[in-house]
Formats: C-alpha cells, structure tokens, sequence
C-alpha cells in the first residue's frame, strides 16, 4: 500500500458528460501530481499540484481541470468527455526531498462510451 | 529543464537471459534517479532508487542499476529473466521540490 488513495477505480460514462477523480496524498506529502494512462500515448504528465498552488502543467486538455484542497487532497475534473479520454488516471504524492520516491495510487480506469 | 529518454518501447527476452533496460537523462543538477515497475491493471512501484550514495544500486526482484554520471545513464538490469518480470518499467529523475520527471516506458516481454 503506497498511501495514496484514489477514488473511484473504475468509472463508466457517456460521451460529452463531465466526471470527477479523487486524490488523496500520502500522508505528510505537500504535492500532487496528475498522469493520464492510454495504450497509444503511454504515461502522460497532466498537472501537479504543490500545497494547493498549480506548480507545473503538462500535455493537460483544456476540457480538464484540476485543484487540490486545503486538506491537500486533489480532484481531477473531466468535461466534455470523448471516446479518447478513456484511460488510466494515476494521481502520485511526493515530498520536497530529492531522494524520496514519488509514491502512486492505484488509478482510475475511465471508460467513455 | 530534466528529461529522461528510455530507449526501446518493447524489449523481448527469453526466460533466464539477462535483462538490460536502457535510461538516460538530461539534468543541470546532480540527478536523483528511479525506475518504477507497473505490472498490469496496478499503479506504479518503486524497483529502486540512487541517491547519490554508490553507484550500483540493488532494487527488489534482483534488479539493480547503475549510475554512469559521464553517459548521463541509468540502466536497469537482472542477470536471469523470469516470466513474471514481464511488466511495463519506467525510468525517472527528480530535481527535488517536488518535481519528477517520467520516460515514457518499456514493456518487458519474457519468452518462455
């Protein structure tokens, strides 16, 4: 068990419907980070989050957003979903020490269809 | 900026050949290196780690790593392949403060 929690982990929706994916951090751990999953684009970094403030973007779409709370857990809101938004969503926590590990849940598999 | 690059999508081996997956790494600070192992429908585990203390480092399931810091490389080996190795491996750095940094990933196959 890694610490972090991810909810739910599996999720069925229609096409253009909005969804909501749950983090929550390790234990002690400051930062959030968000990782998309697909067969044909691999383990994409969306967007990280550090002690509630955005602290780096990556290949995230527009249609998705994302916070994290003042208790630092974090949602990753999905809008407007498509057929290629299906995909295993990772959320991972660290700690601003170097030599620690980055520490993942175990995902939420999205299904859009 | 950090990067890793891991070379080779899918590797294939036969059961009981070794096995080497190949990182390398672009970094303007001295790196804190890791290779993570996701076998199928689970999240991500740490194999192991290098934090500057030697530079071969010994992960679970007989996995180790070296750190060759004039390559900028972080292979990752195992001298005999085992059929439940097969598993997607990713190789990543740190730059601290919270900032990692992913390959892309390579898929362990092992051929019985």
């Amino acid at each position: 068990d890694s610490g972090v929690t991810q909810t739910p982990k599996h999720l069925i929706t229609a096409t253009g419907q909005r969804v909501t994916l749950r983090c929550s951090p390790r234990s002690g751990d400051l930062s959030v980070y968000w990782y998309q999953q697909s067969l044909d684009q691999g383990l994409q970094f969306l967007i990280q989050y550090y002690n509630g403030e955005e602290r780096a973007k990556g290949n995230i779409l527009e249609r998705f957003s994302a916070q994290q709370f003042p208790d630092l857990h974090s949602e990753l809101n999905l809008s407007s979903l498509e057929l290629g938004d299906s995909a295993l969503y990772f959320c991972a926590s660290s700690s601003h020490e170097r030599d620690t590990e980055a520490f993942f849940g175990q995902g939420t598999r999205l299904t859009v269809v | 900026a950090q990067s890793v690059t891991q070379l080779g999508s899918h590797v294939s081996v036969s059961e009981g050949a070794l096995v080497l997956l190949r990182c390398n790494y672009s970094s303007s600070v001295p790196p804190y290196l890791f290779w993570y192992v996701q076998y199928p429908n689970q999240g991500l585990q740490l194999l192991l780690k290098y934090t500057s203390a030697a530079t071969l480092v010994k992960g679970i399931n007989g996995f180790e790593a070296e750190f060759k810091k004039s390559e900028t490389s972080f292979h990752l080996t195992k001298p005999s392949a085992h059929m439940s190795d097969a598993a997607e491996y990713f190789c990543a750095v740190s730059e601290g403060f919270n900032k990692f940094y992913f390959g892309s990933g390579t898929k362990l196959n092992v051929k019985p």
